[in-house]
């Protein structure tokens, strides 16, 4: 079965100190990949996605991440947080082919506080 | 103003009873989904609709039930064979194609005492 392994369950940074989330995926096959961010009260909304083309891709918000194939990952990564990046992170999945393609795999996310 | 709305925000129910949530679209997106959001579970697939009259089991689909006569709309009813129904619960819907980017709303949060 397919699945999301966010490896850091909570996150904790200083203003300005950079930021890397993993996340491992297990499928074979090809795959679109996505982050999703949960602020405090707010709607889970999209970060960034990938799908074909340029391996490292740019998001919202001054947020990027790097699929590599090779090693079933897709990073997440920012130089600088700021303080209104504390939220919870979620990488999400889809396998391309089949009956369920549409369906999202979630890791079980990662929560980052930032102390300004 | 597009997007979804789920109703209500908050929840609360006795044990026993069977409780529906509402989530309505107006991006006329074809798929709709239901998840179950628990503390350090991240986002549990309950049932998912490619089209209208037509919905799938997820992987935790025991004790809900779902039903999907119009496009815009995808009720969840938590039933009491639920076990653990206290979650927060949230509505997704996509326009069905590739790459299946998901819009969320903003969730209900049930409380079953």
């Amino acid at each position: 079965a397919q699945s999301v392994s966010q490896h850091n369950h909570h996150v904790i940074l200083s203003e300005a100190a950079s930021l890397e989330l993993g996340c491992n995926y297990s499928y074979g096959g090809t795959v679109n990949l996505f982050w999703y961010v949960q602020y405090p009260g707010q709607h889970l909304q999209l970060l960034l996605k990938y799908f074909s083309g340029d391996p490292l891709v740019k998001g919202i918000k001054g947020f990027e991440a790097e699929f590599i194939k090779s090693k079933f990952s897709f990073n997440l990564r920012k130089p600088s947080v700021q303080w209104s990046d504390t939220a919870e992170y979620f990488c999400a999945v889809n396998a391309r082919g089949g009956g369920s393609q549409g369906n999202l795999i979630f890791g079980k996310g990662t929560k980052l506080s930032v102390k300004p | 103003d597009g997007g979804i709305t789920q109703s209500p925000k908050y929840l609360f129910r006795k044990e026993g009873q069977n409780v529906t949530l509402s989530c309505e679209q107006n991006l006329n997106h074809d798929a709709m989904y239901w998840y179950r959001q628990d503390p350090g579970q991240g986002l549990r697939l309950i049932y998912y609709s490619q089209i209208v009259n037509d919905f799938q089991k997820g992987d935790i689909a025991e004790g809900y039930s779902v039903s999907r006569e119009k496009k815009e709309s995808f009720p969840l009813t938590v039933t009491s064979a639920q076990k653990n129904p206290t979650a927060f619960y949230l509505c997704a819907s996509s326009n069905g194609r590739f790459p299946y980017e998901q819009y969320f709303g903003p969730g209900t949060r049930l409380t079953v005492t």
